[in-house]
């Protein structure tokens, strides 16, 4: 079955961390971009990180960069996204999805909830 | 970072219908533009890609146009199940940015 599948969310308080997973299953994991993509309770969706096929380029927007990772395991299959120092306005469902070259995200992953509370 | 801004925010239609909704960029971005729907509660559904691709299992009924900074969707024959949020997004250059979102309702 193709599919993406998130794990790892959680209540967690301000400044700790977290790290999440997607597996990805059905499909060549290690041909595609994958990407973050998070949406905060009752907003718009907002593109989060993406990492290349290889691993090697990665982009972050800006009020993540020095604080997530995001990092691949393709004999795993698994993509991964280290969350530090989360602030309340992190809480989102948080996405992975899949980026064919030359197209847009064709598939995503029902989502994991990230929830930054004291 | 491209900004892309979405009108309506929000409109209100009838099975049958058909609507049309657009994108703008705040600066030219060829045709790397995408449309996503979103029901609640779920994760979002890939449409179109390109501005006007659809991506393999949308029906038909599902249009985009455009390039450059201006973009529309349109969805003829509005049906119960189409009834959801859709949004935009620029994948010409990072980051990423997606539009606000506009819902579809009944």
């Amino acid at each position: 079955q193709v599919q993406l599948v998130e794990s790892g969310g959680g209540v967690v308080q301000p400044g700790t961390s977290l790290r999440l997973s997607c597996e990805a299953s059905g499909f060549t994991f290690s041909k595609f971009a994958m990407h973050w993509v998070r949406q905060a309770p009752g907003k718009g969706l907002e593109w989060v990180t993406v990492i290349s096929f290889g691993g090697r380029n990665k982009f972050y927007i800006d009020s993540v960069k020095g604080r997530f990772t995001i990092s691949r395991d393709n004999s795993k299959n698994t993509l991964y996204l280290q969350m530090n120092s989360l602030r309340p306005d992190d809480t989102a469902v948080y996405y992975c999805a899949r980026r064919p070259e030359g197209s847009t995200f064709d598939m995503w992953g029902p989502g994991t909830m990230v929830i930054v509370s004291s | 970072d491209i900004q892309l801004t979405q009108s309506p925010s929000s409109l209100s239609a009838s099975v049958g219908d058909r609507v049309t909704i657009t994108c703008r960029a705040s600066q030219a971005i060829d045709t790397y533009l995408a449309w996503f729907q979103q029901r609640p509660g779920k994760a979002p559904k890939s449409l179109i890609y390109a501005a006007s691709n659809l991506l393999s299992g949308v029906p038909s009924k599902f249009s985009g146009s455009g390039s450059g900074t201006d973009f529309t969707l349109t969805i003829n024959n509005l049906q119960p199940e189409d009834f959801a949020t859709y949004y935009c997004l620029q994948y010409s250059s990072y980051p990423f940015t997606f539009g606000p979102g506009t819902k579809v309702d009944i």
